[in-house]
């Protein structure tokens, strides 16, 4: 079926705003993954959901990074409060036996 | 601490040559290695997976080393042609995640 998506692609947000970043695993995908990729560099674990429940947050860089999957499928990663320092691309990635299947990523500019 | 490293600088070859790329890491013990290609404005797509009892894996023009002993992988694409030209990232997963190099640059020129 179809592939990992996230929308929006691209977010430019004033500091200060909130942000909603979407993805949508492929479809049966139990697990699922954020990472944030700075330019020039490997991407780095945010967070990880298996169905509905969040077994790892331990690389949300602050308690203004949210993330949640209510239904065990969808995902929203929120940051509140943006700083300039999340400019950033955002991936999710959902995974099947050992591989991640990646979806393009949100690139997020904050002014 | 933990860290994997790869190939600091971009890397520049001609086409048909075989291109060699290096992942070197300290303080793992990876069951299993893998190697992702990653296009301008595209997320990571997984290329081949090997794990630490395996000492080579090849899928046509790629073959991946890992010694568990020096730590290293190292990733190879023979005949290569402008089109594998793209940033190649190497990842060990710990505790579930992936944990990823750098990546490297590589471009091909005809």
């Amino acid at each position: 079926g179809a592939g990992v998506s996230q929308s929006p692609r691209y977010k430019v947000a004033k500091r200060g705003q909130d942000v909603a970043l979407r993805c949508d695993p492929i479809s049966g995908h139990v697990s699922l993954f954020w990472y944030q990729q700075a330019l020039g560099q490997g991407p780095e674990f945010l967070t990880y959901f298996q169905n509905e429940a969040q077994l790892d947050k331990s690389g949300l860089p602050s308690d203004r990074f949210f993330a949640e999957r209510p239904e065990g499928s969808v995902s929203t990663l929120k940051i509140q409060r943006t700083q300039q320092e999340d400019s950033a691309v955002y991936l999710c990635a959902s995974r099947t036996q050992e591989t991640q299947y990646f979806g393009p990523g949100t690139r997020l500019l904050v002014l | 601490s933990q860290k994997i490293e790869q190939n600091s600088e971009a890397l520049n070859i001609q086409e048909g040559k075989t291109a060699t790329l290096t992942c070197n890491y300290t303080n793992y013990s990876p069951a299993y290695l893998q190697w992702y290609r990653q296009d301008p404005g595209r997320g990571p797509v997984f290329l081949l997976l090997i794990r630490e009892n395996e000492k080579e894996k090849r899928k046509e023009r790629l073959k991946v080393t890992f010694d568990t002993t020096l730590k290293q992988s190292l990733f190879h694409i023979t005949a290569s042609q402008p089109a594998d030209s793209a940033t190649y990232l190497c990842a060990l997963e710990g505790g579930g995640k992936l944990i990823f190099g750098q990546g490297t640059e590589l471009s091909v020129k005809p």
